[in-house]
């Protein structure tokens, strides 16, 4: 069964220190992995995509086949980074895209 | 630039009301989703629709009907709501025929049922 499992509810850091959101997922075949981003009173929105091998906001995330997971890190961390963040996976035939329980990250000043 | 819209941001219906949670989306996408978001368990799945008229279920249907009688507005009924459908309810939508398929959403529908 497609499983995502973020094992952090709440990550504080403060600014300017690294940040490493953990996800580790469960799929037979090959996924695509997302992370999304949710600020506050605003709509959840797509953060970065493991097949675009992109950084976005200082964000990156690489995909580990071997030890399935697809962890965010941020260098540096920034206090408008404070947001819940959702790790999400896409695969097979049926374009259904299973989320995690999410990680609220919280940078300190 | 809004491009999911659901009908409502905030209702309150009381105990064995139907309701209806409606979403329209302006991307001419084929998928189309209603999650519920809860602390501490994330987003789950209700129900998915990949066509017109066509839908699954997802992990927690149970209480939830869906109707998607046109391509870009995709319905999700409570047939008789109950205290624990409490929840903030989110739509949103994919193409298929995007390699990235990332989904759009809508801004939410926070639902309290008395």
């Amino acid at each position: 069964a497609q499983r995502v499992t973020q094992p952090e509810k709440l990550l504080s850091v403060f600014k300017g220190a690294p940040v490493e959101l953990k996800c580790n997922y469960s799929y037979s075949g090959s996924p695509e992995l997302f992370w999304y981003v949710q600020y506050s009173r605003q709509r959840l929105q797509l953060l970065l995509r493991h097949i675009s091998r992109e950084s976005i906001k200082g964000f990156t995330a690489d995909l580990n086949k071997g030890e399935t997971s697809f962890h965010l890190k941020k260098p540096f961390a920034q206090e408008e980074d404070s947001a819940m963040y959702y790790c999400a996976l896409s695969g097979g035939g049926d374009d259904k895209i299973i989320f995690g329980k999410g990680t609220r990250l919280h940078i300190l000043p | 630039d809004v491009k999911v819209t659901q009908s409502s941001r905030y209702l309150v219906k009381r105990t064995g009301e139907k309701v209806f949670l409606e979403c329209v989306q302006d991307m001419d996408h084929e998928n189309m989703f209603w999650y519920r978001q809860d602390p501490g368990l994330g987003l789950r799945l209700i129900y998915f629709s990949y066509d017109v008229k066509m839908k699954e279920k997802g992990d927690i249907p149970e209480g939830y009907s869906v109707s998607r009688e046109k391509k870009e507005r995709f319905s999700l009924i409570l047939e008789s709501a109950s205290t624990n459908q409490t929840s903030m309810y989110l739509c949103a939508s994919s193409n298929p025929q995007d390699w990235k398929t990332e989904a759009f959403f809508g801004q939410g529908t926070r639902l309290t049922v008395v």
